[in-house]
């Protein structure tokens, strides 16, 4: 079946740090890849999104490239801010059919540093 | 309201009661899905709703789990003969047309079930 495997957390940097996140995925076909956010005290946000291939998604500074060779979706930012801190879920859209649903990993704590 | 909304946002119950929790989507979205987020673990699909059909209700755990949109907007997720381990806080999304590789699912904010 399909699943999402991202790092553990939490992650700790200091503002203006490089960020990576890692996740990797498995699934028949080519599904959809996403990632979501979870601001303290708010309900999940999509960050961006990629639907094929060699395909890079991008939003506030983040990015992340639909890599089908290694099955991964990695995100990036050059420089994070304290306002980054935050809960990071990398996920995938099932597709085929009538489905529609996402399965998501089980969430990266970004934590930030002045 | 703009964004998606779920009552109540705490719920508490004895094991072996019925619960209901309602997800109000955000106006004209033909699409809503339902999550189960345990702690220290993302978000479990539970079934997705295309207007007032399940499209697909593969992810509910058992019998004792069920939704309904009847009107194809409120939907209600109904919990039979709970158990502890149902414990979680249960997410609602909706989005414009279903189809995510395509449109957004925006995400209210979640109940807090807590099983004791």
């Amino acid at each position: 079946g399909n699943s999402v495997t991202q790092m553990e957390g939490p992650v700790t940097l200091s503002e203006e740090a490089f960020l990576t996140i890692n996740c990797t995925y498995t699934a028949t076909g080519y599904p959809s890849l996403f990632w979501y956010v979870q601001y303290p005290g708010e309900g999940l946000q999509l960050l961006l999104k990629a639907t094929k291939a060699d395909d890079k998604g991008s939003n506030k500074g983040f990015e992340a490239t639909y890599r089908k060779e290694t099955t991964s979706f990695h995100l990036e930012k050059g420089s994070v801010q304290v306002s980054d801190s935050a809960v990071y879920f990398c996920a995938l859209r099932k597709g085929g059919g009538g489905a529609d649903g996402l399965t998501f990993g089980k969430g990266t704590h970004l934590i930030i540093q002045p | 309201g703009a964004g998606v909304s779920q009552t109540p946002s705490n719920k508490v119950t004895e094991k072996g009661k019925y619960v209901e929790l309602r997800c109000d989507p955000i106006s004209g979205h033909t699409a809503l899905y339902w999550y189960r987020q345990s702690l220290g673990q993302g978000p479990e699909f539970l079934i997705y709703f295309q207007g007032t059909g399940a499209a697909d209700d593969s992810g509910l755990p058992n019998d004792r789990f069920f939704a309904v949109r009847p009107e194809g907007s409120v939907s209600t997720l109904k919990i039979q003969r709970t158990e502890r381990g149902d414990s979680a806080v249960y997410l609602c999304a909706s989005s414009l047309s279903g189809s995510l590789q395509n449109t957004e699912a925006f995400f209210g904010q979640g109940t807090r079930l807590t099983v004791v």
